[in-house]
């Protein structure tokens, strides 16, 4: 079983839908959490930390549940400019980032 | 501050040929990070430095691929003897700590070998 798994891709929904995606992670002492975006042929970019009690900034919100070892992202009211690969990173203490395969967004006129 | 800066950003070469790839990271910066991402496989880490010193290389795929850090501002990725598997990008990032602070990736370089 993979570090850290996602929804497979691509998604495809259109301007002002609602998107949830999906991460599972499989070490249970990991213990902070990243969702990563990455346009076409750009480099990666933090989109938002993932706190235990759950954050949301703007449009965006992330919740952890440690006990099912899973994360996710809630976009709402979702735009052109959404568009990109949505990349979970799970670390744990003295280890360095995994991160996941990624989950392609697409947000249609 | 410009970010990390990675040279060159495109590079096309022959399998066998020697294949250097550079990094900049962002000064202060006490960890730097190469990674490679392809279709198949995502994005790996490769290898990681602490004030220059490299703390793991496990992700390394085979003796061909070395990597150096002689100061804090210069990291150097090598692939000897290049082969088309190698063919991906290629980023370095930084970061001010290891695992809880956010990593700055450098725009990549695109390896093409033929």
């Amino acid at each position: 079983r993979k570090e850290v798994e996602q929804d497979p891709g691509p998604f495809n929904v259109p301007e002002g839908a609602t998107v949830a995606f999906n991460c599972t992670y499989s070490n249970s002492a990991s213990q902070s959490f990243f969702w990563y975006r990455q346009d076409c042929r750009k480099e990666p970019k933090l989109l938002m930390s993932v706190y235990s009690s759950g954050n949301e900034d703007g449009r965006f919100t992330a919740q952890l549940n440690r006990a099912s070892q899973y994360i996710s992202l809630l976009i709402r009211d979702s735009k052109l400019s959404d568009s990109a690969t949505y990349l979970c990173v799970v670390t744990s203490y003295g280890q360095n980032f995994v991160f996941g395969p990624g989950t392609r967004l697409s947000v249609l006129p | 501050d410009a970010g990390v800066i990675q040279s060159p950003r495109h590079e096309v070469t022959e399998m066998g040929q020697e294949v250097t790839l550079r990094c900049k990271p962002i000064s202060g910066h006490d960890y730097l990070f190469w990674y490679r991402q392809t279709m198949m496989r995502g994005l790996e880490l490769l290898i990681y430095f602490n004030n220059n010193v490299p703390i793991d290389d496990s992700g390394m795929p085979e003796d061909r691929f070395s990597a150096k850090m002689p100061n804090a501002s210069f990291s150097t990725l090598k692939i000897q003897p290049s082969e088309p598997r190698d063919s991906a990008v290629y980023f370095c990032a930084s970061s001010l700590s290891a695992s809880n602070n956010e990593q700055f990736f450098g725009p990549g370089t695109r390896l093409t070998v033929l």
